[in-house]
């Protein structure tokens, strides 16, 4: 089983707050990885990191922002929320190497009211 | 970029019965290949993935899949499915720093 944890599993919020999405590993991965999904559609990255200080934004648009200053901490910043932020969030992890399989988080269900 | 499509979005199939679900990818260079599954409540997790060689592979819980590169499919197949196998699938293709996952496919299988 993979170990790469998120919290909070479930956020309701207001518009306009600044929310925080956590997203832990402890496998030792460089790569790490956001995709947000809606209901019913794929997976969109919107974020990954080749390691510590490095983060890229991916192939979906995304207001959000992230850091990565350790290895295993990957977290994922609104500024200030609007309700077309609503989504499931997933966070994931790989090795630098070899077969790009990835580990996934839980996820993080985010409703901005 | 590249896109993967899934053909059936939802399958509802008695126990015992066969599955076969479809996903086609664009891309036509060197692609790993890969069937996520989600259980209910649960994480994503990987089911089987290819990457070279024998392109019949086989994942966990009886699941197999076929690449076929003249067509770029990777369907993923089982004989009998059990109500356990309830969950949503996603196919997804890499070929390079990230995956492209197809939409998933929800299958129900009834008792």
């Amino acid at each position: 089983e993979a170990d790469i944890y998120q919290t909070p599993r479930y956020l309701v919020i207001g518009t306009g707050k600044k929310i925080t999405l956590e997203c832990s590993q402890t496998m030792g991965h460089d790569k790490m990885y956001w995709y947000q999904q809606d209901p019913g559609m794929e997976l969109h990255l919107i974020h990954y990191s080749y390691g510590v200080n490095s983060t890229e934004k991916g192939d979906l648009s995304s207001e959000s922002t992230v850091s990565r200053i350790r290895t295993e901490h990957f977290p994922l910043t609104l500024e200030s929320a609007r309700p077309s932020h609503t989504s499931q969030y997933l966070c994931a992890s790989s090795e630098s190497s070899g077969t790009y399989e990835q580990y996934f988080g839980p996820g993080t269900r985010l409703t901005v009211t | 970029a590249q896109s993967v499509s899934q053909h059936n979005h939802h399958v509802i199939l008695s126990e015992a019965a066969s599955l076969e679900l479809g996903c086609n990818y664009s891309y036509g260079g060197t692609v790993n290949l890969f069937w996520y599954v989600q259980y209910p409540g649960q994480h994503l997790q990987l089911l089987l993935k290819y990457f070279s060689g024998d392109p019949l592979v086989k994942g966990i819980k009886g699941f197999e899949a076929e690449f076929i590169k003249s067509k770029f499919s990777f369907n993923l197949r089982k004989p009998s499915v059990q109500w356990s196998d309830t969950a949503e699938y996603f196919c997804a293709v890499s070929s390079g720093y990230a995956l492209n996952f197809g939409k998933g496919t929800s299958l129900l299988v009834t008792p």
